[in-house]
């Protein structure tokens, strides 16, 4: 248990759905992360939350549209997806500072059909 | 722009022996680097983190050293056990919260 809950852990959903991952921690931290890790490729960094602030979208489609509600809830919506787009999704947590310690939640293992 | 390798991307050694992970970035201006275990289809779980500072960091069986200037940090592991057969993450942070991966080595220590 690293303080991170992702949920839900499995989804599978068709390309005309809409459907959302959740994040929460409950370390006190005030920046959350969305990674995608793909097979054989190294995790991608998606978005970054300073303060319920978004302080970094690495060029992700507009299908994917992440939402902070307050520092220790994260939320990624999820809109006419493609297959490619299936991928385990990551969340993580840290404090801001330099030195920082970045803690994982367990992923959501999402299919796209 | 940082890039992270990992070398090899996959490892089998029998138990008991010792064994190093290698990781090494392009670009020495880091701020931290961590090591993390991935189990197939789960999260990550933070082993190590090294402040730019540090040259090295302990924990049970595991050690890790960081040399800034030759963009290198190695993950020694003793007595390797069937337990620690996972994949080995590094990522270096780069000071604006963010942490750059590498793609992993994936161990199996055979029993």
């Amino acid at each position: 248990e690293t303080g991170v809950t992702q949920t839900p852990r499995h989804l599978v959903m068709g390309m005309t759905n809409k459907k959302s991952l959740k994040c929460e921690q409950h370390l006190g931290h005030n920046a959350m992360y969305w990674y995608k890790q793909s097979a054989k490729k190294p995790l991608e960094l998606m978005f970054v939350y300073n303060f319920k602030e978004q302080t970094e979208n690495n060029s992700v489609p507009s299908r994917f549209s992440p939402e902070c509600p307050n520092s220790s809830h994260l939320f990624l919506h999820l809109h006419t997806l493609q297959p490619e787009d299936s991928a385990l999704y990551l969340c993580a947590s840290s404090q801001v500072t330099v030195d920082t310690e970045a803690f994982f939640g367990q992923g959501t293992r999402l299919t796209v059909v | 722009k940082q890039e992270v390798t990992q070398i090899p991307a996959a490892l089998s050694v029998p138990e008991g022996e010792n064994l190093v992970l290698n990781c090494s970035f392009t670009d020495s201006a880091i701020y931290n680097l961590q090591w993390f275990r991935q189990d197939p289809g789960k999260g990550l779980t933070s082993l190590l983190l090294i402040q730019s500072s540090q040259r090295e960091q302990t924990s049970g069986r595991l050690n890790a050293s960081l040399d800034k200037s030759s963009g290198r940090s190695t993950l020694y592991i003793a007595a390797s056990q069937p337990g620690d057969s996972a994949t080995y993450l590094c990522a270096v942070g780069d000071g604006t919260y963010k942490y750059i991966f590498g793609t992993g080595t994936r161990l199996k220590v055979l029993a």
